[in-house]
């Protein structure tokens, strides 16, 4: 089945110890995005690739970077992680052309990261 | 810009007992609306969406959503809830923000437990 898939489900690190979060999709989208969710919290967008454009919300930390290497991939890079960034990490993809029709986001299952 | 009310933050219901999860939106040009399921510790499931024609979209486990334009609403209902249905439910809306580039914004969710 085509789906989206993100690893590890769960991972934990020290404050300060740079981690990667990994997410692959089977669907062949050319938009992934990663979203922040914390407990009790809608998702917030981070940043999102359309092919291979990084496009930054204004508000999100330098501390998070994204790396795209192909269609099918992408990663998540927390260079120094804070207390405050323990939170669940989704990772989306959906197919836009030009005009925007509308196609909704397909979410993987994320990754829930706790710092120590 | 727009934005997403989620007016009920935790709706408790009796099994078998019909809900509606209220979400009214705010945007100044055209949309497209989505309701999403999250159950614990997993990522965001697609329930329906609007994107045009019919007012009155279906879900393929019984649940409903209308869009009314003039209330800038988009409630979701269900005329006999299941204990499986115990989850948190998003609203959100996609609208073009500026040069090329689709946003999905989301409510902050709404708790629903249905109870034995």
């Amino acid at each position: 089945d085509a789906m989206v898939i993100q690893n590890p489900r769960y991972q934990v690190t020290q404050f300060g110890k740079p981690v990667t979060l990994s997410c692959s999709q089977t669907l062949n989208h050319n938009v992934m995005y990663w979203y922040q969710q914390k407990s009790s919290q809608a998702p917030k967008l981070l940043f999102h690739y359309y092919d291979k454009d990084f496009n930054n919300e204004a508000d999100t930390p330098d501390n998070f970077q994204s790396r795209r290497p192909n269609t099918s991939f992408c990663f998540l890079d927390i260079r120094s992680p804070g207390l405050g960034d323990a939170a669940m990490y989704l990772c989306a993809t959906s197919r836009e052309r030009l005009g925007g029709r509308g196609f909704e986001q397909f979410f993987g299952p994320g990754t829930r990261l706790t710092v120590l | 810009a727009q934005s997403v009310t989620q007016l009920d933050s935790q709706v408790p219901v009796f099994e078998e007992a019909p809900v509606e999860l209220r979400c009214n939106y705010s945007s100044s040009v055209s949309v497209y609306l989505f309701w999403y399921v999250q159950y614990p510790n997993q990522g965001l499931q697609l329930l329906l969406k609007y994107l045009s024609g019919s007012t009155l979209v279906e879900s393929i486990n019984g649940f409903e959503a209308e869009f009314n334009k003039s209330q800038t609403s988009f409630h979701l209902r269900k005329p006999s809830v299941h204990i499986s249905d115990t989850a948190e439910y998003f609203c959100a809306v996609r609208a073009y923000s500026g040069a090329g580039s689709y946003q999905l914004t989301f409510g902050k969710g709404t708790k629903l437990s249905v109870i034995p």
